[in-house]
């Protein structure tokens, strides 16, 4: 079945640096890669997903980017912010149901 | 829109005792659901899939006698733990995915304590 590692556990940067979490997945049959974000005690947010047929995509300070022969993707956060602080998480989806990394802290100190 | 209501948020019960979460898409209807679960600093761990009408499809290590899921309409989606014991204590959060569509919609989830 689908695995999926996800790197760092823990991010820590500066308010204004630029975060880079990467993901690596094993299933060619994913095609779709979302990545959420989650605060304590809550459910998991969509920040923003890229499917298999695209390279990139990108929202405001917000981009991924996938690369399906090596299979792996990254979401890139620029100009930090204090409440990007949160856990992240990655995804694949090889089926119909979702495979999530394991991840990453970020921690933006001011 | 694409919103998923799930509740409780919190719920306290006796070990032994039995508890029902419910999930609901609000604005769309829900071909397939899907239940996690979640350790304090863990990732999601997939419990089961359910699709409307028909029975869930229980992840590996996952007792299904333990673990109901019933996904009576295509709006709303019950986990219902039965015979709790403080193990089963965790952060249970609820997916729903639109027929056709790439995306998935998550619960708030529902943090269960078993004393």
């Amino acid at each position: 079945g689908e695995n999926v590692e996800q790197h760092p556990s823990t991010l820590s940067v500066q308010e204004g640096d630029s975060a880079v979490i990467k993901c690596t997945y094993s299933d060619s049959a994913s095609n779709y890669f979302p990545w959420y974000k989650q605060e304590l005690g809550k459910g998991p947010q969509l920040i923003i997903d890229i499917r298999s047929n695209v390279g990139e995509k990108k929202d405001q300070r917000i981009a991924v980017t996938l690369n399906k022969t090596a299979k792996h993707f990254s979401l890139h956060i620029t100009e930090t912010q204090p409440e990007d602080s949160a856990v992240y998480f990655c995804a694949a989806r090889p089926t119909d149901k979702l495979i999530f990394g394991t991840g990453t802290r970020l921690q933006v100190f001011p | 829109g694409a919103v998923v209501s799930q509740h409780p948020s919190r719920v306290i019960c006796k070990s032994g005792t039995s508890v029902k979460i419910e999930c609901r898409s609000l604005d769309f209807q829900a071909t397939t659901m899907f239940w996690y679960r979640q350790f304090p600093k863990q990732s999601l761990m997939l419990m089961a899939t359910s699709n409307e009408g028909s029975k869930a499809t229980y992840e590996q290590g996952v007792e299904k006698d333990k673990f109901l899921i019933n996904h009576a309409s295509l709006t709303l989606s019950t986990l219902t733990v039965t015979s709790a014991h403080p193990e089963d204590s965790s952060f249970y959060i609820c997916s729903a995915a639109r027929q056709g569509a790439f995306g998935y919609t998550f619960g708030s989830g529902t943090r269960l304590t078993v004393v």
